[in-house]
């Protein structure tokens, strides 16, 4: 199975601030690779797909980028509804793995 | 734009079966792949299985192979996740997901509002 790591697991940050997350795929994965948002007690909701794709309806302040088997989702000025845990997903290969998640808190 | 609606909340003892279902509306069900996702108790989410949407056929995560079935009523728009000889570390929340695309079906774009199984004696 592919692995996909994430890094940070956890980050404080202000609103206003520039976010970055990173997620290492263990073996490549072309741009087969998906982020999601979630909040609790609610479904994940998708923001990029493909790597670098904004999902329709999703911010412009949220941007996805690709590196060999490295990959960033961005926020470029982190809002109040921002606030969650983002998950990153590899789609290249079945099983459709996710990251261990990354929750942005307030500082 | 598309819709899926989850059965409700389930307890089960140990060693039973549950099956849950995912109404589709809004689409065609027989266009989209359906995923089943996992999250238990404060921690990440775990691709189970899905369905492909022009045959219907099947692959399910090897963890949970021989236990788990995945089907769909395209009359009805609903597909069904039953998951059997349940333990405790399968208390979790499931969901049911629309893949985005045919051309790209593993992102998930559409997701049900989860079913919440508990299993406990």
């Amino acid at each position: 199975d592919i692995q996909m790591t994430q890094s940070p697991s956890s980050l404080s940050a202000s609103v206003g601030d520039r976010v970055t997350i990173t997620c290492r795929a263990s073996q490549s994965i072309s741009t087969y690779l998906n982020w999601y948002q979630q909040k609790p007690g609610k479904a994940p909701k998708l923001l990029i797909y493909a790597a670098s794709s904004l999902q329709s309806g999703v911010p412009s302040t949220f941007s996805g980028g690709a590196s060999g088997t490295d990959f960033t989702l961005t926020i470029s000025s982190l809002q109040p509804e921002d606030f969650a845990t983002y998950y990153c997903q590899q789609s290249y290969t079945t099983p459709w793995t996710f990251g261990q998640g990354t929750k942005v808190e307030i500082k | 734009q598309g819709q899926l609606v989850q059965s409700g909340a389930e307890v089960k003892m140990p060693g039973a079966s549950v099956k849950v279902s995912c109404k589709a509306s809004g689409y065609t069900i027989s266009y989209y792949g359906l995923t089943w996702v996992r999250q238990a108790p404060g921690q990440g989410l775990e691709w189970m299985g899905w369905i492909s949407p022009y045959n219907g056929k099947t692959n399910y995560a090897q963890s949970l192979q021989g236990r788990v079935s995945m089907t769909r009523d395209t009359s009805t728009t609903t597909a069904y996740m039953e998951l059997r000889s349940l333990r405790s570390d399968d208390t979790a929340v499931y969901y049911c997901a629309r893949g985005l695309s045919s051309a790209y079906p593993g992102a998930f774009d559409i997701w049900g509002q989860g079913t919440v199984v508990t299993v406990s004696s």
